[in-house]
């Protein structure tokens, strides 16, 4: 099956400073979605985006749909400490059934006041 | 988009014992799903709960050790059978609506397999 790169597996930032992070596929996904996880929560969706080549944004955060179709890239401007958590990149092939997607697994993000 | 609740939040169990996770989302869905979180790790999809048959298996998974019951849209439940220590995990009830195209997700069921 699909298997999603997700990288860093964890940063450390300054309050303030911005943050990237993307996810590489072996294998091109319809769409790319990218989710948060709260400690003892459940991921909650950030960004969608279901076009090659879309950059969607979210307040400060930036999403982008790269242009092979294998990759997508996540950026925070300006983190602040509520933006701490585990940020999860997912593909999802429209041929097998909206919904079920395939999970990165996961960047944790850390920041210091 | 859909609430999800699920419950228990979270349960100390007993090796070789068996718990049902229910999941009851707030509106009509489409499609219904069962994901688990190992420590520390990414999600990986169990099953799809079918409505009123049976549920659609992810390799390495299988109905006598997680049967899934889907006997309306809006309800589902996910048992975990003679549990072992490995199946400490958290496991999540997520959902979509046609046309959505994108997950929902409920605060997940944290369990503990002593």
């Amino acid at each position: 099956g699909q298997q999603l790169n997700q990288s860093p597996q964890s940063m450390f930032i300054q309050e303030g400073e911005d943050v990237s992070m993307n996810c590489t596929s072996s294998s091109i996904f319809n769409t790319w979605l990218w989710y948060k996880q709260d400690p003892g929560e459940g991921p909650v969706l950030l960004i969608a985006l279901y076009k090659a080549g879309e950059l969607t944004s979210n307040g400060r955060l930036t999403a982008q749909f790269g242009t092979t179709r294998k990759d997508s890239f996540l950026n925070i401007s300006a983190s602040i400490p509520s933006d701490v958590g585990i940020y999860f990149c997912a593909g999802q092939l429209r041929n097998f059934g909206a919904g079920k997607s395939t999970f990165g697994d996961g960047t944790t993000l850390t920041v210091k006041p | 988009s859909a609430v999800i609740s699920q419950k228990p939040s979270r349960d100390i169990c007993q090796r070789g014992t068996s718990l049902t996770i229910q999941c009851q989302v707030d509106s009509q869905v489409t499609m219904m799903f069962w994901y688990r979180q190992q420590p520390g790790q990414s999600l990986t999809l169990i099953a799809t709960a079918n409505q009123g048959s049976e549920a659609t298996y992810e390799s390495g998974f299988v109905i006598d050790k997680f049967p899934i019951s889907r006997p309306n849209l809006t309800f589902s439940t996910l048992t975990v059978s003679n549990m072992s220590p490995e199946d400490s995990s958290i496991y999540l009830c997520s959902c979509y609506r046609a046309g959505a195209n994108v997950l929902t997700f409920g605060a997940g069921s944290r369990l503990t397999v002593l």
